[in-house]
């Protein structure tokens, strides 16, 4: 059974401490990891797509990493609007596409 | 593009009741995909079309619930009769191609009293 699992699944930080979040996943035949931000009353925010294994993609503060079983979402000197719950989802790889199965998240708060 | 457009943002009924939610589509998306979200299940895909065809409805919970997409800019999710264990945030989201992002209304939440 396809499935994903977020850790930690809250974290709080002091602006400026980095850290990172992880996704780990399993899925028969992976054809997309994908990082989706989400702030509190509001609908899933597109972050980030990956497709292969050693793949790298960065946006501001945040970069996203995969490898095989996992994927990690780097936080770099973060900032209180970085707030917000963080989810990954995967997609498997079969003909006519699949739905995206999404973990449950990891809440992030950063304090000034 | 104003995004993917959800009604009613907020729905508060009586168990029993018909709760119709409704939901357009970024105008050119040949993808439309309904979600549930509740913080014991996290975010769950209840049903999604291709080409306002339904291709796979396995995630919806029951005969109580059932989706159209009439046209291709427009979608409604009803739940009838709602019970209280319905109530959670009903998100509609869309994409271009099965294999591309997914961009997410606002989302609808639901109390069944």
């Amino acid at each position: 059974e396809d499935q994903v699992t977020q850790s930690p699944e809250a974290l709080r930080l002091q602006e400026g401490e980095s850290s990172s979040l992880n996704c780990s996943y399993t899925v028969s035949g992976l054809r997309g990891l994908f990082w989706y931000r989400q702030d509190p009353g509001k609908g899933p925010e597109f972050l980030f797509t990956l497709y292969s294994a050693g793949e790298e993609k960065e946006k501001e503060r945040l970069k996203a990493t995969l490898t095989k079983k996992e994927s990690f979402l780097h936080i770099t000197a973060p900032k209180p609007e970085d707030s917000a719950t963080y989810l990954c989802a995967v997609q498997a790889s079969q003909e006519g596409g699949t739905a995206l199965i999404f973990g449950k998240g990891t809440t992030l708060s950063v304090s000034s | 593009d104003a995004g993917v457009i959800q009604s009613p943002r907020h729905e508060v009924t009586e168990m029993g009741q018909e709760v119709t939610l409704r939901c357009k589509p970024i105008s050119g998306h040949d993808y439309l995909f309904w979600y549930r979200q509740t913080m014991m299940r996290g975010l769950e895909l209840l049903i999604y079309f291709n080409n306002n065809v339904p291709i796979d409805d396995s995630g919806m919970p029951e005969d109580r619930f059932s989706a159209k997409m009439p046209n291709a800019s427009f979608s409604t999710l009803k739940i009838q009769p709602s019970e209280p264990r319905d109530s959670a945030v009903y998100f509609c989201a869309s994409s271009f191609g099965t294999y591309n992002e997914q961009f997410f209304g606002p989302g609808t939440r639901l109390t069944v009293l």
